[in-house]
């Protein structure tokens, strides 16, 4: 079965700080992958998505980067943490149904 | 691009009472719609989809949802509501400028009272 794992679930992390956000999919191959920020009172933002090994797409200019090292695996990270980038982050993977399964999210507090 | 509008933030209704949920699509051709639920502090699981055929699409835990041409609507309804029903619910449409990816409403919360 297809499955998806994020970790860490929970991150607390002063200001300045780096950050690494580390998703896996497991059961399916070459699936298109995503990172979304949920804020509170403000839904989901797409944040990055990815059709491929280290084909990465921003969709909002941020402090945040993406990357795809491995076909199933998806990494969201920062050099410097600000405060505005706490929030609820999910990731997502499509195996090609165009239907989007989500993970069990990272909460980031910033500092 | 595709966008959807869930015209409610917060709706009560009593246990047992009907529900809908509203959402309204933006887009030119027939759109991929999505419902998904998220209780707090968890992921988003889904309810149900519609791509094409019957405009009347079932779910899981009994809900179900009509697409209306006419209306741009896609709106969630279930006949009875629970108390395990209380939840943040997200109608989204598929993005085809962004790899596919879904554009989510703004969502609506669901509060459930005895």
């Amino acid at each position: 079965s297809q499955t998806i794992h994020q970790w860490p679930a929970t991150l607390v992390q002063p200001v300045g700080s780096p950050l690494s956000l580390e998703c896996t999919v497991e059961g399916t191959s070459n699936p298109n992958l995503y990172w979304y920020r949920q804020a509170a009172g403000r839904g989901l933002q797409l944040l990055f998505y990815s059709v491929g090994i280290g084909q990465i797409s921003s969709e909002v200019p941020q402090n945040l980067s993406a990357s795809r090292p491995q076909d199933r695996q998806f990494i969201l990270s920062s050099k410097k943490l600000l405060l505005s980038d706490s929030g609820f982050y999910l990731c997502a993977f499509d195996p090609g149904a165009n239907v989007l399964t989500f993970g069990a999210g990272s909460r980031l507090t910033v500092l | 691009a595709q966008s959807v509008t869930q015209p409610d933030i917060h709706i009560t209704v009593s246990e047992g009472a009907s529900l809908e949920l509203r959402c309204n699509y933006s887009y030119g051709a027939t759109p991929y719609l999505f419902w998904y639920v998220q209780s707090p502090g968890q992921g988003l699981q889904l309810l149900l989809k519609y791509f094409s055929g019957d405009t009347l699409v079932q779910g899981i835990k009994g809900f179900e949802a009509e697409f209306k041409r006419s209306q741009s609507s896609f709106n969630l309804r279930k006949p009875s509501v629970h108390w395990s029903d209380a939840a943040e619910y997200f109608c989204a449409v598929v993005n085809s400028n962004s790899g596919y990816a879904l554009n989510f409403g703004k969502g609506t919360s669901l509060l459930v009272t005895p």
